[in-house]
């Protein structure tokens, strides 16, 4: 089965406008993270909540997880054109594997 | 900010030869990982390393790849006989605790051309 599938596939938007991302998972989990990928470079860590968590604010991103749902969601609020970049969704659901999904590109428009 | 270093990062390789991508994790951190990005598709999981062993690997990871730890700061990913499907950003992650639960820091990648 496949685990993380984020939607949209791609988002623009204008700068200061709000940006949703949305994942959507199969299996249960003990954390989901979200990684931002900026064009041919590595991953970055932005957020990890755990599975007994709700909603976590870093900044200006908050994430949501609904568990009963298997979804989780991540804003991005007021956006600049420097968050233009591709967001992934990982589910870690036991050992020590994370499972990406296919990521949404998000394009900022200045 | 600590960081993951990859190198080299970009290799060009002839099918068939072998390759060893190389990574420094950060030097607290006890899980390494491989994971790997086919161009246009998802990130996908290799394998994972504790204590000097490998603790999972997936079904992408087969005999033509190994992983080492040689030293007390290497950790590589040996490719034997590298296909035309090997082609593909391969990422290093490292991370404190297992199941990333203060998530992974990953590296920049080295970008795998097979030809």
């Amino acid at each position: 089965s496949q685990q993380g599938e984020e939607d949209p596939q791609a988002l623009s938007i204008q700068e200061g406008e709000n940006a949703t991302m949305n994942c959507s998972y199969k299996t249960s989990i003990n954390n989901l993270q979200w990684y931002r990928q900026n064009s041919g470079r590595g991953l970055v860590h932005l957020i990890l909540i755990r599975s007994n968590e709700r909603e976590k604010h870093s900044g200006r991103l908050r994430v949501t997880l609904d568990t009963s749902k298997k979804s989780s969601s991540l804003l991005i609020t007021a956006s600049r054109a420097a968050d233009t970049a591709s967001y992934f969704c990982a589910t870690n659901n036991a050992g020590n594997m994370l499972t990406f999904g296919g990521g949404t590109r998000l394009m900022v428009k200045p | 900010e600590p960081e993951v270093t990859q190198t080299p990062s970009h290799q060009v390789t002839q099918m068939g030869q072998e390759v060893i991508l190389r990574c420094v994790p950060i030097s607290n951190h006890l899980y390494f990982y491989w994971y790997r990005q086919i161009l246009g598709q998802k990130v996908e999981f290799l394998v994972s390393f504790y204590n000097n062993e490998i603790s999972e690997k997936s079904e992408i990871f087969d005999d033509q790849f190994s992983v080492e730890r040689p030293d007390g700061s290497n950790f590589t990913l040996k490719i034997r006989s590298t296909k035309l499907e090997d082609s593909a950003m391969y990422f290093c992650a490292s991370s404190e605790s297992g199941g990333g639960g203060y998530g992974y820091t990953f590296g920049s990648g080295t970008r795998l051309t097979v030809v």
